[in-house]
């Protein structure tokens, strides 16, 4: 089955630390977005990439870096430059930004 | 990019009554999108309606949208509580989809 799988399901990191959610998509969609969900927040756009090797800032990039040098995979780098990291992330595809999105079941994301 | 903002943000219903949730936005749009997210889970899609289209059905799912008043409704009819989840509208530009904080839907069997 067709899907998107993002891992690790919850992760934690130290304070100063740097890590990487995955986001691997088998769907053949050209587009893949990164979002930070804070608890009882909408969904705010980190990056989001329409095709492969290029990407752009969305309106929370601060903190955070992407690279998307294969079509299935779209991995986010949470620097320790971002202030309050702790957060649900979720990543998405889609064929193009007019249709719907295909949403990955999160990760969630502790500093300790 | 644009988001819709939901109304009512919570909703309390008893297993088979309808819930209705509204939507409003500010700018022409493409399309229009519904999402239902559970708890800890992704978003799933639920049906999207085009700008030219003022109604649509899918299942137990009604989706209404007037242009001219920028807003769009869902309507769940015969709730279960499996409908329990938090539910985003998303007005679809030319820019990636932007979400606000949603209607909380609680179904009380």
């Amino acid at each position: 089955d067709g899907g998107i799988t993002q891992s690790p399901k919850y992760l934690f990191r130290k304070e100063g630390q740097n890590v990487t959610l995955s986001c691997e998509q088998n769907l053949n969609h050209d587009a893949m977005y990164w979002y930070r969900q804070d608890p009882g927040q909408g969904l705010r756009l980190i990056y989001y990439s329409q095709i492969v090797n290029d990407f752009q800032k969305g309106d929370i990039a601060e903190g955070y870096s992407v690279s998307r040098e294969k079509k299935e995979s779209f991995p986010l780098t949470v620097t320790s430059a971002q202030k309050n990291p702790t957060a649900f992330y979720l990543c998405a595809s889609s064929i193009g930004g007019q249709y719907g999105y295909t949403f990955g079941s999160g990760t969630r994301l502790t500093v300790v | 990019s644009q988001q819709g903002e939901e109304d009512p943000q919570a909703l309390s219903i008893q297993e088979g009554e309808n819930a209705t949730m509204n939507c409003s936005y500010k700018t022409s749009i493409n399309n229009l999108q519904w999402y239902r997210q559970n708890s800890g889970r992704g978003l799933v899609h639920l049906i999207l309606i085009r700008s030219n289209e003022r109604e649509k059905h899918s299942g137990r799912l009604r989706v209404t949208l007037d242009t001219s008043k920028k807003s769009s409704s869902l309507l769940i009819t015969a709730s279960r509580a499996a409908d329990t989840a938090s539910y985003f509208c998303a007005p679809v530009t030319n820019t990636p989809l932007v979400f606000g904080k949603g209607t909380r839907l609680s179904v009380i069997a």
